[in-house]
């Protein structure tokens, strides 16, 4: 059963045309969480959201803004991508802040035209 | 600050053979935490384990297991008599035990190439 779902799993945009990337749990955590992971790098997280509260990492560009609706879904919107917003981004839940295991969605493959 | 140092980018073996990848971590917190995730082509992140730091018993599990030396900070991982389904990118990660470090640090992940 799928617990951590991201639609969808390739996106493809223009550069400067928003986009935006969903994620979707069944796991009724509270914290979700938005990773941008480049080719050959790390996951390196953008945000999280603490049941409604948000929480912006200090190198997140603003170009990147999230909105979490509901428990359920989470959203990432990229307001005007170039080239280099081009990755993968992985969507991962936690059921608390201290919580030590995330899951993560199968994430959403980027590309920039 | 943490750090995590997985040295090693690509590790290519062929099948059968045993394999261990390298971690060594960086951190001030007395009480963290260590993970090994796997990234197989799908793209999610799979955990496989997680040891808190009071914890250097090393742990198997079929053909994984762990060697947790707080003494040289490492948590290495090793696969025994490798597949072709072990092939993956592997994250070693770290996360301390209070405010905002709970989040993980990753390590920038080894590649793992099996032949069969």
């Amino acid at each position: 059963d799928a617990m951590v779902i991201q639609n969808p799993r390739y996106q493809v945009t223009q550069f400067g045309k928003p986009v935006t990337l969903s994620c979707s749990q069944t796991l009724n955590h509270n914290v979700m969480y938005w990773y941008q992971q480049k080719s050959s790098q790390a996951p390196k997280l953008l945000f999280h959201y603490y049941d409604k509260d948000f929480n912006n990492e200090a190198d997140t560009p603003d170009n990147f803004q999230s909105r979490r609706p509901n428990t359920s879904f989470c959203f990432l919107d990229i307001r005007s991508p170039g080239l280099g917003d081009a990755a993968m981004y992985l969507c991962a839940t936690s059921r608390d802040l201290d919580s030590l295991e995330q899951y993560f969605g199968p994430g959403t493959r980027l590309t920039v035209t | 600050a943490q750090k995590v140092t997985q040295a090693q980018t690509e590790i290519s073996v062929v099948e059968k053979e045993d394999v261990t990848l390298d971690c060594v971590y960086e951190t001030r917190d007395t009480t963290y935490y260590l993970f090994w995730y796997k990234q197989p082509p799908s793209g999610e992140l799979v955990f496989l384990i997680r040891r808190n730091s009071f914890d250097e018993q090393n742990e198997i599990s079929g053909r994984y297991s762990w060697n947790f030396q707080k003494s040289t900070s490492s948590f290495n991982f090793t696969i025994t008599a490798s597949q072709v389904v072990d092939s993956a990118v592997y994250f070693c990660a770290l996360s301390g035990a209070s405010g905002g470090s709970y989040i993980p640090t990753f390590g920038r992940g080894t590649s793992l190439i099996v032949h069969p």
